[in-house]
Order: structure tokens, then sequence, then C-alpha cells
């Protein structure tokens, strides 16, 4: 089975504009959940989506947004970029929402905000 | 709400000797623990993961935990250390109580095998 993927891998964006990152789940995964990596803030989660709905957010303003289709294919927007958003950009994906179930990883999109 | 704590930023280890990264986690209900490990430039590969039942888990590579419920610890271990091992390692809990709990990540450890 083919992983993860994100597209682009790297973005480099200016202040003020706004991006949209990709990301295709494991075949029959209808979860996705999106994280920030940064060297200061660590690991943090943006939100998740499950049969093209939001089931969970984390605190993050409201410029981080996202979508998921039928295809459980999912788009996160981040609107107005700033500085501080360049990061590491992390999609997981999992079979169901269970707690035990797995979440895997794909390889991330490097933004770089100037 | 759940949280999990790695209280070593860095582990320096010979090849061949073990090895072990703390972790220790805080939940409501039941504890859901997880392992990855983070390579340059990529994302994070799953390693193993505890949900019920033996408190020793084998995962990939070699590696294992322990699980400690007394000491809400969830230690990564492994007997001999090799130095393809240096990477990032996270920690990660989800929390059995609750409705859509999201997982929360420690901050990570970077392990360090010198030949």
């Amino acid at each position: 089975k083919a992983g993860v993927t994100q597209t682009p891998r790297y973005l480099i964006k200016t202040r003020g504009q706004q991006v949209t990152l990709s990301c295709s789940p494991i075949s029959g995964h209808r979860s996705v959940s999106w994280y920030q990596q940064t060297p200061g803030q660590g690991l943090q989660f943006l939100f998740e989506y499950f049969s093209e709905t939001q089931r969970n957010k984390g605190n993050f303003p409201g410029r981080f947004s996202g979508r998921q289709f039928s295809n459980s294919r999912s788009e996160m927007n981040v609107s107005t970029l700033e500085l501080g958003d360049s990061a590491l950009y992390l999609c997981a994906s999992r079979g169901t929402v269970v707690e035990t179930d797995t979440q895997y990883f794909g390889p991330g999109t490097r933004l770089t905000v100037l | 709400a759940q949280s999990v704590a790695q209280p070593e930023d860095q582990v320096n280890v010979a090849e061949g000797n073990p090895l072990t990264v703390k972790c220790t986690y805080s939940v409501s209900g039941n504890p859901y623990l997880f392992w990855y490990v983070q390579y340059p430039n990529r994302g994070l590969q799953f390693l193993l993961k505890y949900i019920t039942g033996d408190n020793l888990v084998k995962g990939s590579y070699g590696f294992e935990a322990e699980f400690n419920k007394s000491q809400t610890s969830f230690h990564l271990k492994k007997p001999s250390a090799l130095v393809s091992d240096s990477a990032l390692y996270f920690c990660a809990v989800r929390d059995g109580y609750g409705n859509n709990n999201d997982m929360r990540f420690g901050a990570g450890t970077r392990l360090t095998v010198k030949p």
C-alpha cells in the first residue's frame, strides 16, 4: 500500500499571502489529521477530519482552515501568512477514529514564510 | 486533558550498548501510548503502541517499550543500539476517556548513537 503523500514538499511564500497544502491518505483511511512542527513549539495538533467533517480542532487562529473531500483527500489552507507560520506541516491518516487506531504520517510540507 | 513529557532533550549512547528513551504521561482515562521516530527531513514513522495487555510491547527495528501504570511511564528501549538508530524520537498519548481526543506528543528526544 502506498503511504500518506503530501504536496508540495517545499513552499516559499511571503507575508500576507495564502497557501494551500494537500494530503492524500493511505487507501481506505478515512481520517486525516494535520500537525504543525516547529523547533520551538514541537508538534502541535491543528485539526482532524473524518468523512468530510471536522471532528476536532487544536488551538490555532482562524487563519488556519481545512477541508476533506469525498475521496478522503484533505487540504489545509493558511491565509494572511505570518513569519511564525514557517514550519513543517505534517499530515497523518488512520482508518477509523477509534482511539487505539494508529496514525501514519506523510513526509510533510516545509513552508517558509519570508 | 492528556499530556506527555519526555524529560531528556538528548540521549547519547555508544553503539552496541542498550538505550532507553524516557516518557511519562498524564490522562484521565485509559492511556493509549505510541512511539514514533523521525529522521531528518522526513515525517514520523510508527514504532509501536500500547493499548492493553502485556506491559512489554515489541515494535519495529528491535525496539520495545515498557508500560508502567504506577509510574505513568512508557519508556522506549533497545538492547543493542545501532548508529542508524540516531534520530528524533517522539512519545504520544491519546486519552481513552471522553470523545474526540486528539493525540498529544512529547517535545521529542534526540538520540545519538556513536560508533
